[in-house]
């Protein structure tokens, strides 16, 4: 059990273009969260998924994110024509969805718009 | 609906003093409650949780907490800080939700620990 990872760790765009993230969950968990983290804020919710199902989307979650996890394992987080506000820490979380179903984070990858 | 409410922003302690983080929540339903810890330019790591057994729970690194319903409150307490424990500390309380249970985090306190 090597926890969740994500990639990349860092990334700089240029406002406007579409940048993708990848999170990989602890192996036996079917649960998977994406959490945006801005300077001075605790993560806020923006979506989670059962296996490949995509059970929760937060109003947060703008028409320009999609997340996707087509075979149930691994995520990616897509946002498109990036703008100055998205600016933020992007966290992943996974959990077994049993018992108290606790989350476990990844260490993020940090995203800056230029 | 469910929130959480942390006293204090920053909270600034000499090495071996005690360590005191204030959390409130709020909560239709009986809460999960949860301390995180994030070191700079990493995830969340988690601390310990409540999950309605044991009133006080024990974490790790020396930190425990103690849920008391009658405050709705879950303060985080070690009784000697050390110059490690200078961190971001999230308290945040989750619930049943649509067969999951999100936690919704407070806005974080940044523990200072001065030699």
């Amino acid at each position: 059990d090597t926890g969740v990872s994500q990639d990349p760790r860092h990334k700089i765009t240029k406002r406007g273009q579409n940048v993708t993230f990848r999170c990989d969950p602890i192996s036996e968990h079917n649960r998977l969260y994406w959490y945006r983290q801005t300077l001075g804020q605790g993560p806020e919710f923006l979506t989670y998924f059962q296996n490949e199902a995509q059970l929760e989307k937060s109003r947060l979650l703008s028409d320009r994110f999609s997340a996707e996890r087509p075979k149930g394992s691994f995520s990616t987080l897509e946002i498109q024509r990036t703008e100055q506000g998205d600016s933020a820490m992007y966290l992943c979380a996974s959990s077994s969805g049993k018992g108290t179903d606790t989350q476990y984070f990844g260490p993020g990858t940090r995203l800056t718009v230029l | 609906a469910q929130s959480v409410t942390q006293l204090g922003s920053h909270v600034s302690v000499s090495e071996g003093a005690l360590v005191l983080l204030r959390c409130n929540y709020s909560s239709s339903v009986p809460p999960y409650l949860f301390w995180y810890v994030q070191y700079p330019n990493q995830g969340l790591q988690l601390l310990l949780k409540y999950t309605s057994a044991a009133t006080l729970v024990k974490g790790i690194n020396g930190f425990e907490a103690e849920f008391k319903k009658s405050e709705t409150s879950f303060h985080l307490t070690k009784p000697s800080a050390h110059m490690s424990d200078a961190a971001e500390y999230f308290c945040a309380v989750s619930g049943p939700r649509g067969g999951s249970y999100i936690p919704t985090f407070g806005r974080g306190t940044s523990l200072i620990v001065h030699p």
